[in-house]
């Protein structure tokens, strides 16, 4: 069974659409992020909530928005999608919010075209 | 100054040999400290852990902490070519709030 898992794997789309990216976990963990990995390999800590609290919100821009229906679930709706957002979006999970240790989704590659 | 840095590489070593991977960073009340390694086109794994200063071992995988220097290091024996990948070192800052990845040491061990 996959431990988190991320939905869609490849997301191509148009500038200024709106689409989402799902995320859930069977782990049982209490906290769950969002990560932005661009073209460079540098990741970045978007967001991350714990059992349904917003615990972290980076410098995101505000067309950026994660919802957590529950503990197992975070998504990630994007507003009006611009070239800059191309990257690829990880989700992650943890026991509690210390990041330790942390299992991957295996990643949505979004590409704006 | 970057907050947690490393040499993007490409870093090459013959198989058999030891790889030396190196970050440093810039928050010098940061606690803890980790290694995950990263295959093309996958997800980060988390590989080793470290909080105290000094070594610590896991199988052909050492890290080394020294706080006073704000450097970590990963030390791979054995050189595999599946060891070949992207390593990323990643902190916890003082606040304990958000973690800092690094860019990234591109990894190649070589027959």
């Amino acid at each position: 069974d996959t431990a988190v898992s991320q939905t869609p794997k490849y997301l191509v789309t148009q500038m200024g659409n709106d689409k989402s990216i799902k995320c859930e976990q069977n782990l049982g963990h209490d906290t769950m992020y969002w990560y932005k990995q661009d073209s460079k390999k540098f990741l970045k800590i978007m967001f991350s909530y714990n059992n349904k609290e917003l615990i972290i919100n980076e410098t995101v821009p505000n067309r950026f928005s994660p919802k957590s229906p529950d503990k197992a679930h975070l998504n990630l709706h994007i507003n009006s999608l611009e070239l800059g957002d191309s990257a690829v979006y990880f989700c992650a999970s943890s026991q509690d919010g210390t990041f330790e240790p942390q299992h991957f989704g295996d990643g949505t590659r979004l590409s704006i075209l | 100054q970057k907050e947690v840095e490393q040499n993007s590489g490409p870093l090459s070593v013959p198989e058999g040999a030891i790889a030396s991977l190196n970050c440093t960073y810039s928050d010098r009340g940061s606690q803890s400290f980790f290694w995950y390694r990263q295959y093309s086109g996958k997800s980060p794994e988390l590989i080793m852990s470290i909080y105290s200063n000094g070594d610590k071992e896991d199988g052909r995988f050492t890290a080394q902490l020294n706080k006073a220097s704000q450097y970590v290091s990963l030390l791979i024996r054995d050189s595999q070519p599946s060891d070949s990948a992207t390593y990323l070192c990643a902190v916890i800052g003082s606040s304990a709030s958000k973690i800092i990845f690094g860019s990234g040491t591109r990894l190649s061990i070589r027959p």
